[in-house]
Protein backbone atom coordinates (compact mmCIF):
# COMPACT_ATOMS: atom_id res chain seq x y z
CA UNK A 1 0.00 0.00 0.00
CA UNK A 2 1.39 3.30 -1.09
CA UNK A 3 -0.58 5.50 0.49
CA UNK A 4 -0.51 8.34 3.44
CA UNK A 5 1.39 6.32 6.55
CA UNK A 6 1.25 8.13 9.94
CA UNK A 7 2.97 6.96 13.01
CA UNK A 8 2.45 6.47 15.77
CA UNK A 9 -1.41 5.83 15.17
CA UNK A 10 -2.07 6.34 19.01
CA UNK A 11 0.08 8.44 22.01
CA UNK A 12 -0.59 8.84 25.28
CA UNK A 13 1.84 11.36 27.04
CA UNK A 14 1.53 13.14 30.55
CA UNK A 15 0.86 17.00 30.49
CA UNK A 16 4.01 18.83 30.25
CA UNK A 17 5.61 16.36 28.20
CA UNK A 18 6.95 16.87 24.22
CA UNK A 19 5.75 14.53 21.15
CA UNK A 20 6.51 14.14 18.04
CA UNK A 21 4.37 12.60 15.20
CA UNK A 22 5.58 11.74 11.76
CA UNK A 23 3.98 11.34 7.95
CA UNK A 24 4.91 10.04 5.26
CA UNK A 25 2.61 11.09 2.30
CA UNK A 26 2.13 9.64 -0.99
CA UNK A 27 5.74 9.53 -2.64
CA UNK A 28 5.00 11.48 -5.62
CA UNK A 29 3.08 14.34 -3.53
CA UNK A 30 4.40 17.30 -3.59
CA UNK A 31 2.20 19.23 -0.98
CA UNK A 32 1.61 17.96 2.72
CA UNK A 33 -1.08 18.86 5.21
CA UNK A 34 -1.64 18.71 8.97
CA UNK A 35 -5.19 18.99 10.23
CA UNK A 36 -6.38 18.57 14.12
CA UNK A 37 -9.61 16.76 14.77
CA UNK A 38 -11.06 17.13 18.32
CA UNK A 39 -14.63 15.10 19.15
CA UNK A 40 -17.39 16.01 17.57
CA UNK A 41 -15.70 18.09 14.85
CA UNK A 42 -14.14 18.14 11.88
CA UNK A 43 -11.11 18.20 11.17
CA UNK A 44 -9.25 21.74 11.21
CA UNK A 45 -6.24 23.13 9.21
CA UNK A 46 -2.97 23.64 10.73
CA UNK A 47 -0.03 23.81 8.51
CA UNK A 48 1.14 22.72 4.57
CA UNK A 49 4.34 22.32 2.67
CA UNK A 50 5.00 22.80 -0.47
CA UNK A 51 8.22 20.33 -1.04
CA UNK A 52 9.78 21.42 1.61
CA UNK A 53 8.77 25.00 2.09
CA UNK A 54 6.00 25.80 5.11
CA UNK A 55 3.78 27.93 3.14
CA UNK A 56 0.75 28.65 5.60
CA UNK A 57 0.02 28.24 9.18
CA UNK A 58 -3.14 28.55 11.20
CA UNK A 59 -3.79 30.56 13.93
CA UNK A 60 -4.37 27.28 15.87
CA UNK A 61 -0.60 26.20 15.39
CA UNK A 62 0.43 27.85 19.25
CA UNK A 63 4.36 28.40 19.62
CA UNK A 64 3.82 24.65 21.28
CA UNK A 65 3.40 23.45 17.55
CA UNK A 66 6.32 23.36 14.99
CA UNK A 67 6.36 21.26 12.07
CA UNK A 68 9.45 20.35 9.47
CA UNK A 69 9.81 18.64 6.09
CA UNK A 70 12.77 18.09 5.31
CA UNK A 71 13.96 17.25 2.05
CA UNK A 72 10.41 17.69 1.18
CA UNK A 73 9.75 13.62 1.98
CA UNK A 74 8.23 12.84 5.30
CA UNK A 75 7.16 15.53 7.83
CA UNK A 76 7.35 15.67 11.63
CA UNK A 77 5.02 17.35 13.62
CA UNK A 78 6.63 18.26 17.56
CA UNK A 79 4.08 19.46 20.40
CA UNK A 80 6.01 20.58 23.21
CA UNK A 81 4.68 21.03 26.71
CA UNK A 82 1.76 19.57 25.86
CA UNK A 83 -1.86 20.35 27.43
CA UNK A 84 -5.20 18.37 27.97
CA UNK A 85 -6.39 20.43 25.28
CA UNK A 86 -4.09 19.34 22.21
CA UNK A 87 -5.54 16.02 23.12
CA UNK A 88 -7.10 14.76 19.70
CA UNK A 89 -7.12 13.48 16.28
CA UNK A 90 -3.91 14.47 14.05
CA UNK A 91 -4.52 14.13 10.76
CA UNK A 92 -2.13 14.48 8.22
CA UNK A 93 -2.95 14.35 3.96
CA UNK A 94 -0.56 14.91 0.59
CA UNK A 95 -2.02 15.94 -2.55
CA UNK A 96 -0.04 17.55 -6.33
CA UNK A 97 0.29 20.84 -6.94
CA UNK A 98 -1.19 20.17 -10.55
CA UNK A 99 -3.72 18.32 -11.54
CA UNK A 100 -6.37 16.53 -9.49
CA UNK A 101 -6.87 18.67 -5.91
CA UNK A 102 -8.09 15.91 -3.71
CA UNK A 103 -6.02 15.46 -0.76
CA UNK A 104 -5.62 11.98 0.56
CA UNK A 105 -5.44 11.06 4.45
CA UNK A 106 -3.52 8.81 6.44
CA UNK A 107 -5.09 7.09 9.66
CA UNK A 108 -4.06 9.45 12.24
CA UNK A 109 -2.39 9.89 15.29
CA UNK A 110 -4.70 10.15 18.26
CA UNK A 111 -3.07 11.96 21.38
CA UNK A 112 -4.40 11.18 24.60
CA UNK A 113 -2.73 14.05 27.23
CA UNK A 114 -3.37 12.63 30.93
CA UNK B 1 -12.86 33.27 3.82
CA UNK B 2 -14.82 29.75 2.59
CA UNK B 3 -17.20 27.76 5.37
CA UNK B 4 -19.47 24.64 5.31
CA UNK B 5 -22.55 23.85 6.82
CA UNK B 6 -23.81 20.51 7.48
CA UNK B 7 -27.31 20.49 7.86
CA UNK B 8 -27.66 17.49 10.72
CA UNK B 9 -25.38 16.40 13.15
CA UNK B 10 -27.24 12.67 13.26
CA UNK B 11 -29.21 11.29 10.46
CA UNK B 12 -30.83 7.59 10.94
CA UNK B 13 -32.04 5.60 8.08
CA UNK B 14 -33.46 2.13 7.58
CA UNK B 15 -31.69 -0.73 5.31
CA UNK B 16 -32.59 -0.06 1.23
CA UNK B 17 -34.25 3.86 2.15
CA UNK B 18 -32.47 6.44 0.67
CA UNK B 19 -29.44 8.51 1.99
CA UNK B 20 -29.16 12.10 1.88
CA UNK B 21 -26.78 14.17 3.60
CA UNK B 22 -26.68 17.87 3.54
CA UNK B 23 -24.03 20.21 2.39
CA UNK B 24 -24.21 24.28 2.19
CA UNK B 25 -20.93 26.44 1.11
CA UNK B 26 -19.75 29.81 1.22
CA UNK B 27 -16.88 30.65 -0.86
CA UNK B 28 -16.08 34.20 -2.25
CA UNK B 29 -14.45 32.37 -5.76
CA UNK B 30 -15.69 29.07 -7.90
CA UNK B 31 -15.59 26.05 -5.04
CA UNK B 32 -13.83 22.58 -5.35
CA UNK B 33 -16.18 20.80 -3.12
CA UNK B 34 -15.51 17.41 -1.71
CA UNK B 35 -17.27 14.30 0.42
CA UNK B 36 -15.03 12.42 3.22
CA UNK B 37 -16.31 9.58 4.88
CA UNK B 38 -14.82 8.52 8.23
CA UNK B 39 -15.19 5.35 10.02
CA UNK B 40 -14.32 5.12 13.86
CA UNK B 41 -10.55 5.54 15.10
CA UNK B 42 -9.61 5.73 10.85
CA UNK B 43 -8.63 8.44 8.57
CA UNK B 44 -10.71 10.26 5.81
CA UNK B 45 -11.61 8.62 2.80
CA UNK B 46 -12.25 10.60 -0.54
CA UNK B 47 -16.55 10.21 -1.58
CA UNK B 48 -16.32 11.94 -4.56
CA UNK B 49 -15.37 15.53 -5.62
CA UNK B 50 -16.58 18.45 -7.74
CA UNK B 51 -14.08 20.32 -9.78
CA UNK B 52 -15.61 21.55 -12.92
CA UNK B 53 -17.63 20.54 -15.40
CA UNK B 54 -20.74 18.28 -14.81
CA UNK B 55 -22.63 19.36 -11.63
CA UNK B 56 -23.93 15.76 -10.52
CA UNK B 57 -20.75 13.75 -9.85
CA UNK B 58 -20.74 10.02 -8.93
CA UNK B 59 -18.38 8.72 -5.80
CA UNK B 60 -17.92 5.20 -4.67
CA UNK B 61 -19.83 3.17 -2.84
CA UNK B 62 -22.99 4.55 -4.84
CA UNK B 63 -22.84 7.33 -3.50
CA UNK B 64 -23.14 11.16 -5.83
CA UNK B 65 -23.66 14.71 -5.13
CA UNK B 66 -24.89 17.23 -7.39
CA UNK B 67 -23.11 21.04 -7.19
CA UNK B 68 -25.68 23.72 -7.26
CA UNK B 69 -24.39 27.04 -7.71
CA UNK B 70 -27.65 28.71 -7.17
CA UNK B 71 -28.30 27.36 -3.72
CA UNK B 72 -24.55 27.01 -2.92
CA UNK B 73 -25.59 23.38 -1.88
CA UNK B 74 -23.40 20.29 -2.59
CA UNK B 75 -25.98 17.32 -0.91
CA UNK B 76 -24.49 14.01 -1.13
CA UNK B 77 -27.39 11.06 -1.67
CA UNK B 78 -27.24 6.97 -1.70
CA UNK B 79 -30.66 5.67 -3.11
CA UNK B 80 -30.23 2.37 -1.09
CA UNK B 81 -28.47 2.43 2.08
CA UNK B 82 -26.62 -0.89 3.31
CA UNK B 83 -25.69 -0.84 6.49
CA UNK B 84 -21.58 -0.77 6.04
CA UNK B 85 -22.50 2.99 4.63
CA UNK B 86 -22.68 3.40 8.87
CA UNK B 87 -19.61 6.52 9.53
CA UNK B 88 -19.34 10.24 9.45
CA UNK B 89 -19.47 11.90 6.61
CA UNK B 90 -17.76 15.09 6.18
CA UNK B 91 -18.01 17.76 3.47
CA UNK B 92 -15.57 20.23 2.68
CA UNK B 93 -14.30 23.02 0.81
CA UNK B 94 -11.29 24.53 -1.32
CA UNK B 95 -9.59 26.81 -3.40
CA UNK B 96 -8.69 30.08 -2.56
CA UNK B 97 -8.78 33.52 -4.22
CA UNK B 98 -5.39 33.01 -6.30
CA UNK B 99 -6.57 29.04 -6.97
CA UNK B 100 -3.96 27.60 -6.36
CA UNK B 101 -4.20 26.37 -2.78
CA UNK B 102 -6.38 23.27 -1.77
CA UNK B 103 -6.58 24.04 2.18
CA UNK B 104 -9.80 22.09 2.85
CA UNK B 105 -12.45 23.55 5.48
CA UNK B 106 -14.96 20.99 6.39
CA UNK B 107 -18.31 21.33 8.20
CA UNK B 108 -18.58 19.28 11.16
CA UNK B 109 -19.95 16.29 10.28
CA UNK B 110 -22.99 14.10 10.04
CA UNK B 111 -23.25 10.75 11.34
CA UNK B 112 -25.21 8.33 9.49
CA UNK B 113 -26.55 5.05 10.98
CA UNK B 114 -28.02 2.74 9.33
CA UNK B 115 -30.80 0.65 11.05
CA UNK B 116 -31.53 -3.22 10.18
Amino acid sequence: DTGVSQDPRHKITKRGQNVTFRCDPISEHNRLYWYRQTLGQGPEFLTYFQNEAQLEKSRLLSDRFSAERPKGSFSTLEIQRTEQGDSAMYLCASSLVAGSPEAFFGQGTRLTVV
Amino acid sequence: AQSVTQLGSHVSVSEGALVLLRCNYSSSVPPYLFWYVQYPNQGLQLLLKYTTGATLVKGINGFEAEFKKSETSFHLTKPSAHMSDAAEYFCAVSRDSGGSNYKLTFGKGTLLTVNP
